[in-house]
């Protein structure tokens, strides 16, 4: 039931680009996309409601495929600030509407 | 707006002994959440509130664990008996409503020896 994100871990220039991808087993309602920092809480940097929708925050933005049940994050012109471990959270119809269930987690490190 | 504030930042206790631990959210927002975390782990979901009511326990948590939010307000968590494998990074978050982020507490970090 825990979504799955792929890569595990990738390794970034600054001003490179990466994408950061979520996949779910069961039908979304909505994903969120937090980064957590080492030794400090998530940050939330968005939501999604619907299917197909996309949101930018500066140079992070992200897409939700309903149907393939997956979303991505976008990180564009990568600097050192985005280093961190990027998690994505998804509500699911059913009933289970009230509660994240937190990914994998995908580990960014951007190098000067 | 002071953002979520949880207390004690870190706890060291030894097996077998209670703990409490206590999460004040943002204060127009009715629904809470406690989640553990550890070392290279997703946040992993214990319990919900919205408003007083606890709607919603992990079937991960044992009897052990339980959870109040008198009068809507702040939450307690308490663990008793502890044990090391509950050592973790206890979370709190809360959010007005489904459809917006939420926002997270420092956590407390709890040791169990």
């Amino acid at each position: 039931q825990q979504p799955v994100q792929s890569p595990q871990a990738v390794i970034l220039r600054e001003g490179e680009d990466a994408v950061i991808n979520c996949s779910s087993s069961k039908a979304l309602y909505s994903v969120h996309w937090y980064r957590q920092k080492h030794g400090e809480a998530p940050v939330f940097l968005m939501i999604l409601l619907k299917g197909g929708e996309q949101k930018g925050h500066e140079k992070i933005s992200a897409s939700f495929n309903e149907k393939k049940q997956q979303s991505s994050l976008y990180l564009t012109a990568s600097q050192l600030s985005y280093s961190g471990t990027y998690f994505c959270g998804t509500e699911h119809y059913g009933g289970a509407t009230n509660k994240l269930i937190f990914g994998t987690g995908t580990l960014l490190a951007v190098q000067p | 707006d002071t953002g979520v504030s949880q207390d004690p930042r870190h706890k060291i206790t030894k097996r077998g002994q209670n703990v409490t631990f206590r999460c004040d959210p943002i204060s127009e927002h009715n629904r809470l959440y406690w989640y553990r975390q550890t070392l290279g782990q997703g946040p992993e979901f214990l319990t919900y509130f919205q408003n007083e009511a606890q709607l919603e326990k992990s079937r991960l948590l044992s009897d052990r664990f339980s959870a109040e939010r008198p009068k809507g307000s702040f939450s307690t968590l308490e663990i008793q008996r502890t044990e090391q494998g509950d050592s973790a990074m206890y979370l709190c978050a809360s959010r007005p409503t489904t459809g917006f982020g939420y926002t997270f507490g420092s956590g407390t970090r709890l040791t169990v020896v």
